[in-house]
């Protein structure tokens, strides 16, 4: 396991479309979050899952994006009706269970024109 | 809820020379406190971690400090050297077993030769 991955890295899509995001992370952790990076700032929480369960969700996840994890392994982010403020990079990250030590993936840039 | 400032936004030292970031959290709640380094087109990495029950921790050139009463903590580098060029973000997390962790708006460090 050479640790978390994300697909694509680059998706460029017109405003309007709805695209989805895989990640699968770290065979062995229970944990898989979702973040939003933003040119210059600091990654901000979407949401998190124990194994299957979505346990958070932030406000910053409007009614336009859905995320699940089918069998608490791979992850999916699905944002639809894009907008041009959706463009961001869109990290995940997994971690055991006691949550402490994040493993990012290398995350998908999201590009709406 | 939680807030995490991170100054400065950059800093450029030269190589040899020590680097200093300090951040500062609102919460008192909150009590653990990973760095992260993140270079370009790569998702963040954890680097080291903190947690409120201890003042300071080192690993090699790196050390963090903290400060829970001032609700002050920072990232201490020595013998800097040109593979420590890359933007480096404080983090906070409340949560007992850190499963939303707020992060600074990200310090870009330069080491010049």
């Amino acid at each position: 396991d050479t640790g978390v991955s994300q697909n694509p890295r680059h998706k460029i899509t017109k405003r309007g479309q709805n695209v989805t995001f895989r990640c699968d992370p770290i065979s062995e952790h229970n944990r898989l979050y979702w973040y939003r990076q933003t040119l210059g700032q600091g990654p901000e929480f979407l949401t998190y899952f124990q194994n299957e369960a979505q346990l958070e969700k932030s406000r910053l996840l409007s009614d336009r994006f859905s995320a699940e994890r089918p069998k608490g392994s791979f992850s999916t982010l699905e944002i639809q009706r894009t907008e041009q403020g959706d463009s961001a990079m869109y990290l995940c990250a997994s971690s055991p269970t006691g949550g402490y030590g994040y493993t990012f993936g290398s995350g998908t840039r999201l590009t709406v024109v | 809820g939680e807030n995490v400032e991170q100054h400065p936004s950059t800093l450029s030292v030269q190589e040899g020379d020590s680097a200093v970031i300090k951040c500062t959290y609102s919460d008192s709640a909150s009590n653990y406190f990973p760095w992260y380094k993140q270079e370009l087109g790569k998702g963040p990495q954890l680097i080291i971690d903190i947690r409120s029950n201890v003042g300071e921790k080192k690993d090699q050139r790196i050390a963090v400090t903290l400060n829970k009463t001032a609700k002050h903590f920072s990232l201490h580098i020595t013998e800097t050297q040109p593979e420590d060029s890359a933007v480096y973000f404080c983090a906070a997390s409340k949560d007992s077993s850190a499963s939303k962790i707020i992060f600074g708006s990200g310090t870009r460090l330069s080491i010049r030769p």
